[in-house]
């Protein structure tokens, strides 16, 4: 199973909107609308942002949405704000009960 | 509210058996629907799911990693264990336990963290 692949960094001034892409296989991504958001700061344990492709968990702002086409899922965060900078990870679960995570991607708030 | 916490040693000599407990507190192991799963990050780089296991017993694991990993549970207790063997300097990670909710597949609540580091 290989990372889904995901750009290794996006930046955004803040107050505009970024979009993170998340790209699959029909093996994953492609076949079901299964994919999670993950934000993670440096030295901390990920945090779920999104599940179910555009569903969030309590607690989660409303900036963070997300959608699908095909194989390429993708995260928005509107309104960026400092708070946001950190590294978010896509996960997508694959055949057999599995999971694959994507690559990374370092979000920088200039 | 769900607590879950690695325990384990932080260095492990190569061509050795990496061995972590994470235990579960708040909530008990022998729940419907959840799985108990293992994601480790080497420094530096992105996540990677290693498996999960259901309180029954039934395991899933990495395909890339399958020959060599073994995860079980223990009810009793409300643990559940990771087993890596033939270890080398690339299984060096922060080694996450973590609840995965079956049917929507997705992580919710995530240990710390532990890191383990594999050199003589």
């Amino acid at each position: 199973q290989s990372a889904l692949t995901q750009p290794a960094s996006v930046s955004g001034s803040p107050g505009q909107s970024i979009t993170i892409s998340c790209t699959g296989t029909s093996s994953d991504v492609g076949s079901y609308n299964l994919v999670s958001w993950y934000q993670q700061y440096p030295g901390k344990a990920p945090k779920l942002m999104i599940y179910e492709g555009n569903k969030r968990p309590s607690g989660v702002s409303n900036r963070f949405s997300g959608s699908k086409s095909g194989s390429t899922a993708s995260l928005t965060i509107s309104g960026l704000q400092a708070e946001d900078e950190a590294d978010y990870y896509c996960c997508s679960y694959a055949t057999s009960s599995t999971y694959v995570f994507g690559t990374g991607t370092k979000v920088t708030v200039l | 509210q769900l607590q879950l916490q690695e325990s384990g040693p932080g260095l492990v000599k190569p061509s050795e058996t990496l061995s972590l407990t994470c235990t579960v507190s708040g909530g008990s192991i022998i729940s419907s629907g959840y799985y108990w799963g293992w994601i480790r990050q080497p420094p530096g780089k992105g996540l990677e799911w290693i498996g999960s296991i259901y309180y029954s017993g039934s395991t899933s694991y990495n395909q890339s990693l399958k020959s060599r990993v073994t995860i079980s549970v223990d009810t009793s207790n409300n643990q559940f264990s990771l087993k890596l063997r033939y270890v080398t300097a690339a299984d060096t990670a922060v080694y996450y336990c973590a609840r995965e909710t079956g049917g929507d597949y997705y992580i919710l609540y995530w240990g710390q963290g532990t890191l383990v580091t594999v050199s003589s």
